[in-house]
């Protein structure tokens, strides 16, 4: 099972729609929880945090649910600007590596 | 923002060269990494430093090498490049505590013919 897994996609939704991603990881001592974007053939770019009580920047909110392991991503209003892959990354050590790990990735296709 | 930089950005090289990727931040990070994806794949750790004179290898094991002899400087050097190695490698550092995000530079892509 991998550490960290997620719903590869693609999501094809029209501008103006509700999506929702999920992911799950394995390690219950995971602290760290982190939602990035990745454009095509692009760098990863931090998209936001994920905190224990639920977060909100804008349209986006995450969630993070520790006793079922999973972090969504919720992203209301979607722009056609939207359309990326969104990784769920996640640090299962609670020393202080900082090794995240990262999922595959959610494709999200955003349509006109 | 983070600045941290990668070179070259594209790299097509013959099997049996040596290559060094250069990354360097100025924001004084003490942790840098290095990752390696390839297309659709998920990012692998390959390399990461705590600070000066401190490299461990990651999840993914490689034949790079690489060395932290300056704080802002974290180069990753192939001895012998092989067709194996073509993929993105991906620099990025993150400041010291435990969770703190990491800043991706923009990544080399490496070709070995």
């Amino acid at each position: 099972r991998k550490e960290v897994e997620q719903d590869p996609g693609p999501f094809n939704v029209p501008e103006g729609a509700t999506v929702a991603f999920n992911c799950t990881y394995s390690n219950s001592a995971s602290q760290s929880f982190f939602w990035y974007r990745q454009d095509c053939r692009k760098e990863p770019k931090l998209l936001m945090s994920v905190y224990s009580s639920g977060n909100e920047d804008g349209r986006f909110t995450a969630q993070l649910n520790r006793a079922s392991q999973y972090i969504s991503l919720l992203i209301r209003d979607s722009k056609l600007s939207d359309s990326a892959t969104y990784l769920c990354v996640v640090n299962p050590d609670p020393g202080a590596t900082n090794k995240l790990i990262f999922g595959t990735g959610t494709l999200l296709a955003v349509q006109p | 923002e983070a600045d941290i930089y990668q070179t070259p950005r594209y790299l097509v090289i013959g099997t049996g060269k040596k290559i060094t990727l250069e990354c360097s931040q100025t924001m004084g990070h003490d942790k840098m990494y290095w990752y390696q994806q390839d297309p659709g794949m998920e990012l692998h750790l390959i390399h990461y430093s705590y600070g000066v004179n401190s490299t461990e290898k990651g999840d993914l094991s490689s034949e790079s090498t690489v060395s932290r002899i300056r704080t802002e400087h974290f180069p990753l050097t192939l001895e012998s490049a092989r067709p194996s190695h073509t993929s993105q490698y991906l620099c990025a550092s993150s400041e010291w505590g435990n969770g703190s995000p990491l800043h991706f530079g923009n990544g080399t892509r490496l070709t070995v013919t």
